[in-house]
């Protein structure tokens, strides 16, 4: 089966400027997270979605950082403005769904921000 | 929230040998917790997982034990090969599917 896609693989951008990730799950999987990962740290989620609904939004700063599933399927990941500290990488990962035996997470390449 | 610590942040070892890395998590409430691998530039791809109701999974070279009193669960990896070399993650989570809390990874290196 088709993975999880992501664009764009790399981006650089200067401080206070805006940046926009997409991500496509794997067909049919109804729960969509996004994940920062500082170099040499784990990721952490910043969003889960569930189809087109927000599941927990805890961790992301609300501040400059937004994201949607409009339809259920395809998201978007934006930071307006951006900041040094958000270098990182951003990765996508979809589930079928969240219930045993459901849940094992997919992840995508991943997009590398450098933020100058 | 939960707090996942995992050691060594590096290991090396001979191919050969087994490697055990150990992850400590905060949260009593956690029951699921998954192992992922990443190579150096590509995606975390999860390698096994168990629940809590379950003390040991293995699959071929890999088992992971969970010690649900102590908190802590271990991933251990038999007759390690130089493609065993990558940086492991562990995880922990209240409920399969919900938000995953990552350790902060351990480097292996497998040395022909």
């Amino acid at each position: 089966e088709a993975g999880v896609a992501q664009s764009p693989r790399y981006k650089i951008i200067e401080k206070r400027q805006s940046v926009a990730f997409w991500c496509n799950p794997i067909s049919g999987h109804a729960t969509l997270y996004w994940y920062q990962q500082i170099l040499g740290q784990g990721p952490k989620l910043l969003i889960q979605f569930q189809n087109n609904g927000v599941v927990d939004d805890s961790q992301l700063p609300k501040d400059r950082f937004s994201a949607e599933r409009l339809k259920g399927v395809d998201s978007t990941l934006k930071i307006q403005p951006a900041k040094l500290e958000d270098s990182a990488v951003y990765l996508c990962a979809s589930s079928l769904a969240t219930w045993r035996g459901q849940e094992t997470q997919y992840f995508g390449p991943g997009t590398r921000l450098l933020v100058l | 929230g939960e707090n996942v610590e995992q050691h060594p942040s590096t290991l090396s070892v001979q191919e050969g040998d087994s490697a055990v890395i150990k992850c400590t998590y905060s949260d009593s409430a956690s029951n699921y917790f998954p192992w992922y691998k990443q190579e150096l530039g590509k995606r975390p791809q999860l390698i096994i997982d168990i629940r809590s109701n379950v003390g040991e999974k293995k699959d071929q070279r890999i088992a992971v034990t969970l010690n649900k009193t102590a908190k802590h669960f271990s991933l251990h990896i038999t007759e390690t090969q130089p493609e065993d070399s990558a940086v492991y993650f562990c995880a922990a989570s209240r409920r399969a599917g919900n938000m995953l809390t990552f350790g902060g990874g351990t480097r292996l290196m497998v040395k022909p």
